[in-house]
C-alpha cells in the first residue's frame, strides 16, 4: 500500500516569512495529492490539491509542487500570517482512497 | 459549513462495551470514510464505502465494524475487541469513489474510556 512521509513535524516561522512542508510517497500509481489544514479542535479542510498530470498549482499565497520522478510534493505558503497557524496534512492516493502523512504543526510568530 | 454531521461530539465507553458513532451526510456523496486520529500519527483509515451496501477495510479495521444501508449514513461501531479505542474519530465523504475527489470531513467524535 501507499506510504506517505511528511517533514518537518513542527515548523515555526516569523510572520511574513515563507513556510515549506515536504512529503514523499511510495506508490507510483498515486495520482491525486491533496493538502488539508486542521485548526485546533476543528475538522480538516482542503486547502489545495494537485493531480499527477500537473507539476505545480498556485492559489493566492499557497502553492503546491509535484515531482513524480522523485515521488515528492511540497506545500509552499508565502507571506505567512498568524491565522496560518495550524496542523497541515499531505495525502497521496489513487482509485478509492488516499493515505495521509503524519502532519506538520505550523506556528506563525507575530 | 454543514454537510456532514457526526454525533455525539464526546463519547465514553466502559470496558467490554460496544459503542456506535453516527455519521450522516446530505451532500449526496457516494463515498464515505472513517478515520482515526491520534496525536502525532495523522489520520489513519478504518473503513470506507463506495456505494450503498458495500464497504472495504482500511489500514486499521481490526476491532471496528460499519454498515452502509443508506447513502447518507455510515455508522461506525467500536467493539470490545478494540483494546485502545481512545482517539478522535473523523468521518468524511467524497462525491465519487474515484481517486481525485476532495474529501469533506465532519467535526469528529472524541471517544474516551471510563
Amino acid at each position: 500500500g501507499e506510504n506517505v512521509e511528511q517533514h518537518p513535524s513542527t515548523l515555526s516561522v516569523q510572520e511574513g516569512d515563507s513556510a515549506v512542508i515536504k512529503c514523499t510517497y511510495s506508490d507510483s500509481a498515486s495520482n491525486y495529492f491533496p493538502w488539508y489544514k486542521q485548526e485546533l479542535g476543528k475538522r480538516p479542510q482542503l486547502i489545495i490539491d494537485i493531480r499527477s498530470n500537473v507539476g505545480e498549482k498556485k492559489d493566492q499565497r499557497i502553492a503546491v509542487t509535484l515531482n513524480k520522478t522523485a515521488k515528492h510534493f511540497s506545500l509552499h505558503i508565502t507571506e505567512t500570517q498568524p491565522e496560518d497557524s495550524a496542523v497541515y496534512f499531505c495525502a497521496a492516493g489513487s482509485y478509492q482512497k488516499v493515505t495521509f502523512g503524519t502532519g506538520t504543526k505550523l506556528q506563525v510568530i507575530p | 459549513d454543514g454537510g456532514i454531521t457526526q454525533s455525539p461530539k464526546y463519547l465514553f465507553r466502559k470496558e467490554g462495551q460496544n459503542v456506535t458513532l453516527s455519521c450522516e451526510q446530505n451532500l449526496n456523496h457516494d463515498a464515505m470514510y472513517w478515520y482515526r486520529q491520534d496525536p502525532g500519527q495523522g489520520l489513519r483509515l478504518i473503513y470506507y464505502s463506495q456505494i450503498v451496501n458495500d464497504f472495504q477495510k482500511g489500514d486499521i479495521a481490526e476491532g471496528y465494524s460499519v454498515s452502509r444501508e443508506k447513502k447518507e449514513s455510515f455508522p461506525l461501531t467500536v467493539t470490545s475487541a478494540q483494546k485502545n479505542p481512545t482517539a478522535f474519530y473523523l468521518c468524511a465523504s467524497s462525491r465519487t469513489p474515484e481517486g481525485g475527489q476532495p474529501q469533506h470531513f465532519g467535526d469528529g467524535t472524541r471517544l474516551s474510556i471510563l
